[in-house]
């Protein structure tokens, strides 16, 4: 069962307003930042990434901003929408490398907040 | 809709059972993940394929038993699960290697919502 006072953080805002999301992560080594937002039902969806050489990305109606000095990670939802309303978690990667060439990156995600937007 | 299909969506089992839970991909990915998801919790990494070789398993009990009989296909046999284990999983691939990575983050299938009773 689920523990007794654990809440994931939430965040309402009305449709068209801006949304910012924020995310710590843990290991400063981390290569490469993914947030996914995930709706009830369904597996996370990629939104958008960065990886640790920048600072600040530009999709359509969201930005990622990475600050490798205190380790955040925040996103940002341009006129929010109903449709926006979902778990949104930041996922760090920090890659593996094995003898012979291969590789994979391991991805641990963040807590996740609850975005709700009201119409 | 994803690319990456697990089925079932759901299942019941009794602890004495033993199931299985399939996930199959077609864009030519040759790392593929287990992830389990508790209620109101990120997903958490249980093993991970790469080139059909099973590359990391995260301290999982050996209730749980994943095979990959080919690069399209990952499976997850259950037997002997605890209510606890009740959970959505998560299947996942990504294209093996930095640069594939970058290009191609992580895909997820919907998950199997597995109860046990």
């Amino acid at each position: 069962g689920e523990s007794v006072g654990l809440h994931l953080p939430t965040l309402s805002v009305q449709e068209g307003d801006n949304s910012i999301i924020n995310c710590a992560y843990s290991n400063s080594a981390s290569d490469y930042f993914i947030w996914y937002k995930q709706e009830s039902g369904k597996g996370p969806q990629f939104i958008i990434d960065i990886r640790s050489n920048m600072d600040k990305r530009q999709g359509q109606r969201v930005t990622v901003l990475l600050n490798k000095t205190v380790k955040h990670l925040s996103l940002q939802i341009a006129a929010t929408q109903p449709g926006d309303s979902a778990v949104y978690f930041c996922a760090e990667i920090f890659f593996f490398f094995f003898a012979g060439g291969t590789s994979y990156g391991k991805l641990t995600f963040g807590q996740g907040t609850i975005l709700t937007v009201h119409p | 809709d994803t690319e990456v299909t697990q089925t079932p969506k759901h299942l019941v089992m009794g602890m004495t059972n033993k199931k299985s839970l399939k996930c199959e991909q077609h864009m030519g990915h040759r790392a593929m993940y287990w992830y389990k998801q508790k209620a109101k919790k990120p997903p958490e990494l249980m093993f991970v394929y790469s080139y059909e070789k099973l590359s990391i398993n995260e301290s999982v009990p050996s209730r749980f038993s994943p095979e990959c009989p080919n690069s399209s296909l990952l499976n997850l046999h259950l037997h002997a699960l605890q209510p606890e284990d009740s959970a959505l999983y998560l299947c996942a691939s990504s294209q093996d290697g930095t640069g594939g990575f970058y290009n191609s983050p992580l895909h997820f299938g919907n998950g199997t919502r597995l109860t046990v009773t």
